[in-house]
C-alpha cells in the first residue's frame, strides 16, 4: 500500500522568508499524482499545487513551488515570501493513476511569525 | 458556482444515536468521496460514490457506517449507534472525473460523540 510521510510535525518561518516542507512517499507505481493541500483553522481543504509524476518539470503556482525528486520519492513544497495568511496545516497527498483514493500524510503545522 | 457544501458544520450526538452527514457536490460533478480526519491525523479515505453507485468502499468500517449518493439530492454518510471513537471531522470531496484531476473539498462536518 502507498504511504505518505511528512517528517516535520511543525515548522515556523519569519514573514517574507522562505520555508520548505518535506514529504516522502512510497509506491511501486509509475503513474501517479502528488498534491499539497492547505488546511487553515476554518478546516477548508485548499489545493495548493499538483504534480503529475510523468512530468519532469517542477510545478509552480505563484509563491508556491515543488521540488519533485521521482527517484528519491520526495516531493517538497517551497513557500517563498511567506505571508501571515500562509499559516495553516499543510498536507501532502498521493493519488495513483486510475485510482480514486488520495493517501494523505499526517500534516505539517506552519506558523508564520511577523 | 458554489463549492462543495457540507452540512451540518458541527454535529453532536450521544452514544448510540445516529449521525447523518450531507454533502452536495459542485455543480457538474458526479463523483463524491468521503474522508475522515481524526485529531492530529491526515485524512483517511472512506468511500467513493457515483450517482446511485458505490464504487469503492474499502475504507469504510464494516459495521455501522453506510453511504449513498442518490439520483437526486446530496450524498449521505450515515453512522448508526455512534461511539466516542467516531468523533472526527468528516470531509466530502467531489470531482468531475476523479481526484487525480482535482478534488474539491467541502469544509467538513465535525462530529462529536458525547
Amino acid at each position: 500500500a502507498q504511504t505518505v510521510t511528512q517528517s516535520q510535525p511543525e515548522m515556523s518561518v519569519q514573514e517574507a522568508e522562505t520555508v520548505t516542507l518535506s514529504c516522502t512517499y512510497d509506491t511501486s507505481e509509475s503513474d501517479y499524482y502528488l498534491f499539497w493541500y492547505k488546511q487553515p483553522p476554518s478546516r477548508q481543504m485548499i489545493l495548493v499545487i499538483r504534480q503529475e509524476a510523468y512530468k519532469q518539470q517542477n510545478a509552480t503556482e505563484n509563491r508556491f513551488s515543488v521540488n519533485f525528486q521521482k527517484a528519491a520519492k520526495s516531493f517538497s513544497l517551497k513557500i517563498s515570501d511567506s505571508q501571515l495568511g500562509d499559516a495553516a496545516m499543510y498536507f501532502c497527498a498521493y493519488g495513483q493513476g486510475g485510482s480514486e483514493k488520495l493517501v494523505f500524510g499526517k500534516g505539517t503545522k506552519l506558523t508564520v511569525n511577523p | 458556482n458554489a463549492g462543495v457544501m457540507q452540512n451540518p458544520r458541527h454535529l453532536v450526538r450521544r452514544r448510540g444515536q445516529e449521525a447523518r452527514l450531507r454533502c452536495s457536490p459542485m455543480k457538474g460533478h458526479s463523483h463524491v468521496y468521503w474522508y475522515r480526519q481524526l485529531p492530529e491525523e491526515g485524512l483517511k479515505f472512506m468511500v467513493y460514490l457515483q450517482k446511485e453507485n458505490i464504487i469503492d468502499e474499502s475504507g469504510m468500517p464494516k459495521e455501522r457506517f453506510s453511504a449513498e449518493f442518490p439520483k437526486e439530492g446530496p450524498s449521505i454518510l450515515r453512522i448508526q449507534q455512534v461511539v466516542r471513537g467516531d468523533s472526527a471531522a468528516y470531509f466530502c470531496a467531489s470531482s468531475p472525473i476523479h481526484p487525480n484531476t482535482e478534488a474539491f473539498f467541502g469544509q467538513g462536518t465535525r462530529l462529536t460523540v458525547v
